[in-house]
């Protein structure tokens, strides 16, 4: 079937290497922002999140930092493995609001 | 996995024909959504609710009807499908905010 990556900006890496994925959002007022991760044929999972009053949170592997300055959001993995190919969309909110906008995602391909 | 079910998960009809899709969950979470998507166009809203019987309108809501008539279920109705609303729909719930714990999606095709 047709793939949701098609027409996506695309980072393609070897495995082992760190991957950094951007993301430039839109709304000043948006107070947290999540980053999901879709593999193909199943539904966006999250993976980690970020309010606005941090600039860096780290998980198991991954790291999202947040600059406010200048609107960007990145989510960095290390080692990157091939389980990791996925698309990945950032998506922001405003506090209070249940209803975040998500941003066109971007597609990791993993190179063993 | 967030015990969200989506029904049926693959479905081909013709163009005129009225098409619902069920979604439900087993996780009693208050805000249910429906998204499509489409390549190029990420993921876009097309109903949510915020309760039994309290719905309202995404960005993509014309063609589309909605109803909760249980917290569990929520479905999202085409009364006359077209060829544009092929696509694959996804259902998600949330009780926090922003976070969305989606289901498999169900791939429809319109002919």
């Amino acid at each position: 079937g047709e793939s949701v990556g098609l027409h996506l900006p695309t980072l393609s890496v070897q495995e082992g290497d760190n991957s950094i994925i951007n993301c430039a959002y839109s709304n000043s007022a948006s107070d947290y922002f999540i980053w999901y991760k879709q593999e193909s044929g199943k539904g966006p999972q999250f993976i980690i999140d970020i309010r606005s009053n941090m600039d860096k949170r780290q998980g198991q592997r991954v790291t999202v930092l947040l600059n406010k300055t200048v609107k960007h959001l990145s989510l960095q993995i290390a080692a990157t493995q091939p389980g990791d190919s996925a698309v990945y969309f950032c998506a922001e909110g405003e506090g209070g609001s249940y209803i975040p906008t998500f941003g066109r995602g971007t597609s990791l391909i993993v190179h063993p | 996995d967030a015990g969200i079910t989506q029904s049926p998960r693959h479905k081909v009809t013709e163009t005129g024909t009225p098409v619902t899709l069920r979604c439900h969950q087993t996780e009693n979470h208050r805000y249910m959504y429906w998204y499509r998507q489409d390549p190029g166009h990420g993921l876009r809203l097309i109903h949510y609710s915020y309760g039994v019987k309290d719905t309202d309108k995404g960005e993509v809501s014309d063609g589309y009807s909605v109803s909760r008539s249980k917290t569990e279920d929520f479905l999202l109705t085409l009364e006359s499908a077209t060829s544009s609303q092929t696509s694959v729909y996804f259902c998600a719930i949330s009780e926090n905010t922003g976070e969305l714990f989606f289901g498999e999606g169900s791939r429809l095709t319109v002919l």
